[in-house]
Order: structure tokens, then sequence, then C-alpha cells
């Protein structure tokens, strides 16, 4: 089945520092792959998505692109602010029945 | 999160003891999906229902049912609780595509004692 794999936690960054969190995923069709963002207290927002293969999604500094030869879609940025830190998800969802599936998220904390 | 409202956002339960998620909308999305969130496992799948009238399981539906009465409302009920269903819970809004993206409620804590 479908499923998606992303790099464990926490992770503690200076702000300004050079942010990777790495996810690959398993599908048997061809999902659209997608980054949430979760600050505390609160329900997850969409971050950026990536449709089809080769694909870049970006948002707010934060980019992924969609690599199909490596089933991979890792998050970065290039300069980290305090007001990133929060918990990330990396998620695709698939035909049938357009069911999402998600990682077990990355907790992100930057330091000024 | 505006659109997807959740009632309760917070409710202590002792084991046995029933109660009923609200999730309402004002989207107009076909799709809408019960998850829960625990510590170190993500966001797991319960329920979700594609259409008004129609429901499908997820990962862990066990302990749990849900309805979908119409396009507005999907609700998610507890008929006896236990412990191990002490979680957060989200509700989420999807358009039914592929592409498109899932909205979320700010969620409900349920603590089962």
């Amino acid at each position: 089945g479908d499923s998606v794999t992303q790099m464990e936690g926490p992770v503690t960054l200076s702000e300004e520092a050079f942010l990777t969190i790495n996810c690959t995923y398993t599908a048997t069709g061809y999902p659209s792959l997608f980054w949430y963002v979760q600050y505390p207290g609160e329900g997850l927002q969409l971050l950026l998505k990536a449709t089809k293969a080769d694909d870049k999604g970006s948002n707010k500094g934060f980019e992924a692109t969609y690599r199909k030869e490596t089933t991979s879609f890792h998050l970065e940025k290039g300069s980290v602010q305090v007001s990133d830190s929060a918990v990330y998800f990396c998620a695709l969802s698939d035909l049938p029945g357009n069911q999402f599936y998600f990682g077990t998220g990355t907790s992100l904390t930057v330091i000024p | 999160n505006a659109g997807v409202t959740q009632t309760p956002k917070f409710q202590v339960l002792k084991t046995g003891q029933s109660m009923t998620l609200q999730c309402a909308q004002d989207m107009n999305h076909n799709s809408m999906y019960w998850y829960r969130q625990d510590p170190g496992m993500g966001l797991r799948l319960i329920y979700y229902s594609a259409s008004e009238g129609t429901t499908d399981k997820g990962e862990v539906p066990n302990g749990y049912n849900v309805s979908r009465l119409n396009k507005r409302e999907f609700s998610l009920r507890l008929e006896s609780a236990a412990p191990s269903q002490t979680s957060v819970y989200f509700c989420a809004l999807g358009r039914g595509a592929k592409t498109g993206e899932l909205f979320f409620g700010e969620g409900s804590r349920l603590t089962v004692l």
C-alpha cells in the first residue's frame, strides 16, 4: 500500500541556517505530494505541493521537488527564521478514493 | 482554518462513556475525513466520506462510527471510550480530486480516563 517515510526529529537549528527534511514515499500509482505545517495548537495547513514528476512546489521560501526516480520529496529552505518553528508533515494523495497518507511529522525549532 | 468547525475543542471522558465529535463545513467540499494525531505516529485516518451518504474505513476505524447525513456535516462517535482513544482528532475537507489539498479544522483534544 501507499506510505510516506520522513526524517525523524526533533530538529533544532540556529536562525539563518539551511534546512532539509527528508521525505520518501511508496505508491502504487502516480500520487500528488504535499508538505503540511502545523503550528502549536493549530490544525495542519498546506505549505506546498507538487502533482507530477519533476514539479517543484514552493511557498514562503520553502521548496520541494517531486523526484520519481528516487521516490522523494525533500523539503528545503535556505535560511530559516524563528517563526518557522513548527511540525512539518510530508503527505501523498492517490487514487482511487483520494486517500491521503501522512508521515509521522518532523518537529523543527529555530533558535535566535 | 476558516470553513471547518469542530466541536467540542476539549473533552474529558471516563472509560466506557460515549460521545460524538462534530464537524461542520461551509466550503461546499465533497470529501470529509477524520484523523487522529498521536505523538510519534503522525496522522492516521479513521474514516472518510467521499460524498454525502457514503463512508469508508481508514487505517484505524475500530472503536469508532461515523455519520454523513448531509454535505455539511460529518460526525465521529465513540460508543464506549477507551484510554487508547486519548488523542487529538482532526476533521479535514477535500475537493475529492487527487490534486486537491486538505483543509483542516483546529482539532478536538479528547482525554479518556
